[in-house]
């Protein structure tokens, strides 16, 4: 399976202000996802990344608040503008399997918290 | 919309000993794929096992099994010889043919005892 890396591991953020997550695949992927986890929650899908189009969001997430990159097959990051502390959660991407293409690995995740 | 329900949010079991998870899906579709995940505390999801709806052989995966009960709508993981190390939250996780999507249960937190 790939190996996923996420940049911060970790951080502490003021309120009002914007955190950009990085997501980086040691092998070309076509689908990235992005998932956001809420303290004691289960995952939720908050977009779908493709490389060379717009990203696809779920419904209750959109761009202004979660702009997402995807400048290469290797490589995606999310930003999450204008935080409260809503916003703390942890963060995960994900890729698809290039084997198995129903399966998707996950990065070590992003904690975030909002003061 | 597809629902996925883990009815027991916490388990124990002691070490050396077999424990079965408990997950039901809701869906109407017939092409479709399920996943067990475990997330420790260093919070990395990782895949545990995974089964095709198609098949109807239940997946192993060393002591991880599965019992896919299609008509029931049913599919349980079961650790065997249970390891300090399986503590963790173990979450199901259903995904229809065709789409991207991963549904996740709000998941079962075992506990090992020594």
């Amino acid at each position: 399976s790939a190996v996923i890396s996420q940049k911060p591991s970790r951080d502490i953020c003021q309120r009002g202000t914007s955190l950009t997550i990085q997501c980086q695949v040691d092998s070309q992927v076509t689908m990235m996802f992005w998932y956001r986890q809420q303290p004691g929650q289960s995952l939720t899908l908050i977009a779908t990344a493709n490389q060379g189009s717009e990203a696809t969001y779920e419904s209750g997430f959109v761009i202004d608040k979660f702009p997402i990159s995807r400048p290469n097959l290797t490589f995606s990051t999310l930003t999450v503008s204008n935080m409260s502390p809503e916003d703390s959660s942890i963060y995960l991407c994900s890729v698809e399997d290039v084997g198995f293409q129903e399966t998707q690995y996950f990065g070590p995740g992003t904690r975030l918290l909002v003061l | 919309a597809q629902t996925v329900t883990q009815s027991q949010p916490e388990m124990s079991v002691q070490e050396a000993e077999t424990v079965t998870l408990s997950c039901t899906y809701d869906t109407s579709e017939s092409d479709y794929y399920l996943f067990w995940y475990k997330q420790p505390p260093s919070r990395q999801m990782i895949l545990v096992i995974r089964q095709e709806a198609y098949k109807q052989q239940n997946a192993t995966e060393n002591r991880f099994s599965v019992n896919f009960q299609k008509a029931a709508k049913s599919f349980s993981l079961k650790i065997s010889d249970s390891q300090l190390g399986d503590a963790a939250m173990y979450f199901c996780a259903y995904r229809q043919g065709g789409s991207e999507k991963l549904v996740f249960g709000k998941g079962t937190k075992l506990t090992v005892n020594p």
